[in-house]
């Protein structure tokens, strides 16, 4: 149970924004939602997270729905090098546990 | 400059013979977690140390073990490798546990 779902693939077009849905409907209020990505060969990279407002920083920003059971991670201007795939990740923090379970991700082709 | 560094990039083994994959971090980070990633799957939480805190995930076999000598290394130790434990084993770091994830190259392990 990954408990985030998230669409296999998706495609963009270069210098265009994308928009990566994630489901996450058994989210409880204190689980934070954190993206992550992973370029072929590499480990996964930081994109962004939050709680429950809309977060901005250098790479995306993410919108979170009001009843936080969805959010969306948004690229404003796809390049070649975001392809990636993308993981969308529920921050669990209950008890003396804290770790991020990945799920299935999507996958970002850009075209040029 | 690498903050995480896992050695070496690719490990060769035979079936069954103990091996041991090294991650070393100069972030001084509290947390050091281990994740095992087969191909076109997502990582997988193996366990994760916080400080000298010992955290098994409930499915990750006995026949992987860690151990974490001082906050800048950390181990992971197959101790009777098989065919299905050949993957990418990441390691990570956070400064706690709500924070972002700092992952390394990963060390990829073939099984022979």
């Amino acid at each position: 149970d990954a408990k985030t779902t998230q669409p296999n693939s998706m495609e963009s077009n270069e210098e265009e924004p994308v928009h990566l849905p994630c489901n996450h409907s058994t989210i409880s209020g204190t689980d934070y939602i954190h993206w992550y990505r992973q370029l072929p060969s590499q480990g996964p990279e930081y994109v962004i997270h939050g709680l429950t407002s809309n977060v901005n920083n250098r790479m995306a920003s993410l919108a979170i729905a009001e009843d936080r059971k969805s959010s969306t991670l948004i690229l404003h201007r796809a390049t070649l090098r975001d392809a990636a795939v993308y993981y969308c990740i529920r921050g669990e923090y209950g008890g003396s546990q804290g770790n991020l379970i990945f799920g299935k991700g999507t996958k970002l082709s850009v075209k040029p | 400059d690498a903050m995480v560094i896992q050695n070496p990039r690719y490990q060769v083994t035979q079936f069954g013979k103990p091996v041991t994959l090294s991650c070393s971090q100069t972030l001084n980070h509290n947390v050091m977690y281990w994740y095992q990633q087969k191909s076109s799957q997502a990582p997988k939480l193996l366990f994760h140390y916080y400080d000298k805190d010992f955290n098994n995930e409930a499915d990750t076999p006995d026949n992987f073990q860690s151990r974490r000598p001082n906050t800048s290394f950390c181990f992971l130790d197959i101790r009777s490798p098989g065919l299905g434990d050949a993957a990418m084993y990441l390691c990570a770091t956070s400064r706690d546990r709500r924070e972002k994830l700092f992952f390394g190259s990963g060390t990829q392990l073939s099984v022979l």
